[in-house]
């Protein structure tokens, strides 16, 4: 079955600089690579998410890229705020089925 | 819209006592997605409905959990008897369509068994 990992477990960064976080998987099956954020108390919300024929996606000031023959796929937050503070979960799968989540990072942005 | 609304949202119970879970899903959704979420053991889909149906049970820990979805606007998570290893968050989801990719979470309930 699918395996993901997720680094770092734990980023501390000064607002307004960047974030990079970083999965790998296992299954070369899979084609879906979406990102959820959660904050304290709340369910996990989605907030980007990449499929297999696309290499990099951008929404505002998130991009996520992908990179299949490596399996690995990282999510990069610019400029960030105080209000990005949170867990981030990567997983992977297939986008029909169900998919596997990473252990999650805990971002905290220092204003 | 409410969102996908969980209840209660924290729960605390003995051992050996029965556990039920509630969720209302997004109304118009037609499918209903329970989840675990740990430390150890991070973030485990249980069980899926689609259209009221259960599609895969496989990530059920036990037989001592169960999930019912009597109509499209409610399911239940039973747990019982209850074990102090069943603390955790568990969280409701649901999605309009069959996608787990798509699916809107509710806020959990935090379980804790004692």
């Amino acid at each position: 079955g699918e395996n993901v990992e997720q680094h770092p477990s734990t980023l501390s960064v000064q607002e307004g600089d960047s974030a990079v976080i970083k999965c790998t998987y296992s299954d070369s099956a899979s084609n879906y690579f979406p990102w959820y954020k959660q904050e304290l108390g709340k369910g996990p919300q989605l907030i980007i998410d990449i499929r297999s024929n696309v290499g990099e996606k951008k929404d505002q000031r998130i991009a996520v890229t992908l990179n299949k023959t490596a399996k690995h796929f990282s999510l990069h937050i610019t400029e960030t705020q105080p209000e990005d503070s949170a867990v981030y979960f990567c997983a992977a799968g297939d986008y029909g089925q169900n998919f596997v989540f990473g252990p999650g990072t805990r971002l905290s942005v220092l204003p | 819209d409410a969102g996908v609304i969980q209840s209660p949202r924290h729960e605390v119970t003995e051992m050996g006592q029965e556990v039920t879970l509630r969720c209302k899903p997004i109304s118009g959704h037609n499918s209903l997605f329970w989840y675990r979420q740990t430390m150890m053991r991070g973030l485990e889909l249980l069980i899926y409905f689609n259209n009221n149906v259960p599609i895969d049970d496989s990530g059920m820990p036990e037989d001592r959990f169960s999930a019912k979805m009597p109509n499209a606007s409610f399911s239940t998570l039973k747990i019982q008897p209850s074990e102090p290893r069943d603390s955790a968050v568990y969280f409701c989801a649901s999605s309009l369509g069959a996608l787990e990719a798509e699916a809107f979470f509710g806020q959990g309930t935090r379980l804790t068994v004692v």
